[in-house]
């Protein structure tokens, strides 16, 4: 079976950082993706981690440790727009996605 | 990018009909499509995956008879909900594997909200 977890709402405040964790458990694993989605709105991509370690991109980092089931997505510099839900999703050797709950990420001024 | 378009982006139909929801890949062709449910602050939920030409395969618990899957072309998927009722008001999203790439190449479309009163 699969199991996600990532916290269900975390608040940062405009220009800080935030760190977003997610730990799962999945049968065949083949990689782990974060997506950004706004209310009302499709999820759109922001990484794709397969080998341990930090990927960077912009404002936007992922981490993985496959040894550990252990996953983050880092955002700095935050911006109001930021402001969505954040769904960590494991890649399993069937090709599907499967999503977890999402952490809803609001960004004050 | 790759485009994905979702036709109709929303629908409100009676109690005991159909409802079609077509899934199109516009600039690229997708060996494999995927069906997608989401509810109000939940996360989304994967109902079924569809390969071209060939049957779709259905997740734990979601009724095959009820959602109908048809891919009937490496740029087109259609999700119908048979005899829906309000239960099945959702926000349905359908995403597609693109031919030539990896995993990364998944592409969402914007999604179709269904109501059903």
């Amino acid at each position: 079976g699969q199991n996600i977890d990532q916290p269900t709402e975390m608040t940062a405040t405009e220009g800080a950082i935030v760190q977003i964790n997610c730990t799962y458990q999945t049968s065949g694993f083949n990689g782990l993706f974060w997506y950004q989605q706004h209310a009302g709105e499709a999820p759109t991509f922001l990484s794709y981690n397969v080998l341990d370690g930090l990927e960077e991109k912009g404002r936007f980092s992922s981490f993985l440790s496959r040894s550990k089931g252990y996953s983050y997505l880092l955002l700095k510099e935050l911006q109001m727009k930021d402001s969505a839900s954040y769904l960590c999703a494991p890649y399993n050797q069937g090709g599907k996605l499967i999503f977890g709950q999402g952490t809803e990420l609001s960004v004050k001024p | 990018g790759a485009v994905v378009s979702q036709h109709p982006s929303w629908v409100i139909c009676k109690s005991g009909t159909s409802v079609k929801i077509e899934c199109r890949s516009l600039d690229f062709q997708a060996t494999t499509m995927f069906w997608y449910r989401q509810f109000p602050k939940q996360s989304l939920m994967l109902m079924a995956t569809s390969n071209e030409g060939s049957k779709a395969t259905y997740e734990q618990g979601v009724e095959k008879d009820k959602f109908l899957i048809n891919h009937a072309s490496l740029t087109l998927s259609t999700l119908t909900v048979t005899s829906a009722h309000p239960e099945d008001s959702s926000f349905y999203i359908c995403s597609a594997r693109s031919l030539a790439g990896g995993p990364e190449t998944q592409y969402f479309g914007p999604g179709t909200r269904l109501l059903v009163l």
